[in-house]
């Protein structure tokens, strides 16, 4: 299977300090990611979609000020958390979709995740 | 109503039995089903994809898909306690390229 890379995998930062994490998909084009939140127990919640080169588009309630993404090429996509606080602490994931071995254009691949805890 | 609807679970079957795990979907345009495994603290992995009515094996792991009813479920045969995850449906509908909506998971534990 495609295999997608995320870094760091785990953080841990001041409460008013941002953080980057980078999202790279290494043997396929990801003309789509995506980024997730998780919580302890809960299920993915989608924060917002990007495609190359385009703005991302965000899911209701995510603020987008607050969480950058950039998708500046077919295998790299940044989220920056600005301004984080405790309440961000959280499982960050990415993942990609595009064509790799002939698979299809809409399977996502994902990251193996960034361990957030903002103190 | 949920777009993508699964059992919580949790669903408890004995090693070496079939796990079946089901999931509904409200949009008849949907093209596309998935299945992921996520391990406790970690991220999901693909384990099957699905397109046509019918059934996909791939080892142990059996996929199934009813466009009509709407329904798709997971079949594991010969459970092994590594089973034990939450199981994730996902469903692609036509007009969005490679996003997908995802249920909320039905977790598994296979018992020795």
């Amino acid at each position: 299977g495609a295999v997608v890379s995320q870094h760091p995998s785990r953080v841990i930062c001041k409460s008013g300090t941002s953080v980057k994490i980078e999202c790279r998909s290494l043997d396929f084009q990801a003309t789509t990611m995506f980024w997730y939140r998780q919580f302890p127990k809960q299920s993915l919640m989608l924060m917002a979609t990007s495609n190359e080169g385009s703005k991302a588009t965000y899911e209701q309630g995510v603020e987008k000020d607050k969480f950058l993404i950039n998708h500046a090429s077919l295998t790299l996509s940044t989220l920056t958390v600005t301004s984080a606080h405790p309440e961000d602490s959280s499982f960050y994931i990415c993942s990609g979709s595009g064509t790799s071995g002939g698979r299809g254009t809409d399977t996502q691949y994902f990251g193996p995740g960034t361990r957030l805890t903002v103190l | 109503q949920k777009e993508v609807e699964q059992n919580s679970g949790p669903l408890s079957v004995p090693e070496g039995a079939i796990a079946s795990l089901n999931c509904t979907y409200s949009d008849r345009g949907s093209q596309s089903f998935f299945w992921y495994r996520q391990y406790s603290g970690k991220s999901p992995e693909l384990i099957m994809s699905i397109y046509s009515n019918g059934d996909k094996e791939d080892g142990r792991f059996t996929a199934q898909l009813n466009k009509a009813s709407q329904y798709v479920s997971l079949l594991i045969r010969d459970s092994q306690p590594s089973d034990s995850a939450t199981y994730l449906c996902a469903v692609t509908f036509n007009t969005n390229a490679g996003k997908s909506t995802f249920g909320d998971g039905t977790t598994l534990t296979v018992k020795p």
